[in-house]
């Protein structure tokens, strides 16, 4: 069964970084796309970007460009997230989610979410 | 880009059907649609891949289908339980990257 879990909760002050980690299992890690999707309290689902470790293939969304990094450690099978220069707008639940190529690559499992807060 | 009615709302037993509307960058360039249920509290669960297919374990109650540079979704059978937020998904050439709609909040009357 493949599972995603994510790292708990945290909260930020304005201008740092946060970098959330997925931890998956159940399936081959590098060969797994990894995305990264966000919801602002309030708002819908914002897709952020994703990874495909194995070559080490990178897109992000270009409302996060400059200020996003997703990398992977194949070592624990692990995927992060890092977002810079956060502001009270990047206040939301972060979600990895893998895609899956038995359903045409829509995103078929998904981790728990991590709330960030950023907060002065 | 990809534009959903922000609400729809049915009585129980009743059909409703969730548009989302997309442009010749993305469903008009016929790239795949998904479509997801999001319950408060929870990550969002994959309802249906690729304009019309269910993966295992979503009910039959639960279809799909895409015309031209749109797509949408039925719920036939409405239940309380499929209160909830949808959002339709797909790619988009002009961004390279993926793309979700606005959603749509689902109430049973």
């Amino acid at each position: 069964q493949v599972q995603l879990v994510q790292s708990g909760a945290e909260v930020k002050r304005p201008g740092s970084s946060i970098k959330i980690s997925c931890q998956t299992s159940g399936v081959t890690f590098t060969t797994s796309t990894l995305n990264w999707v966000r919801q602002v309290p309030g708002q819908g689902l914002e897709w952020m970007g994703r990874l495909l470790p194995v070559v080490s293939l990178h897109n992000y969304a270009p409302s996060f460009q400059g200020r996003l990094t997703i990398t992977a450690d194949t070592s624990t099978d692990t995927a992060y997230m890092e977002l810079r220069s956060l502001t009270s707008g990047d206040t939301a639940v972060y979600y990895c989610a893998r895609e899956g190529a038995e359903v045409s690559e829509a995103l078929h499992v998904w981790g728990q979410g991590t709330l960030i807060t950023v907060s002065s | 880009l990809l534009t959903q009615p922000p609400s729809v709302s049915g009585a129980p037993g009743q059909r409703v059907t969730i548009s989302c509307a997309g442009t010749s960058s993305n469903i008009g360039a016929n790239y795949a649609v998904h479509w997801y249920q999001h319950l408060p509290g929870a990550p969002p669960k994959l309802l249906i891949y690729a304009n019309f297919n269910r993966p295992s374990g979503v009910p039959d109650r639960f279809s799909g289908s895409r015309s031209g540079s749109a797509a949408s979704l039925t719920i036939t059978g409405l239940q309380p339980d499929d209160e909830a937020d949808y959002y339709c998904q797909s790619y988009d050439r002009s961004l390279l990257g993926e793309v979700f709609g606005t959603g749509t909040t689902v109430t049973v009357l």
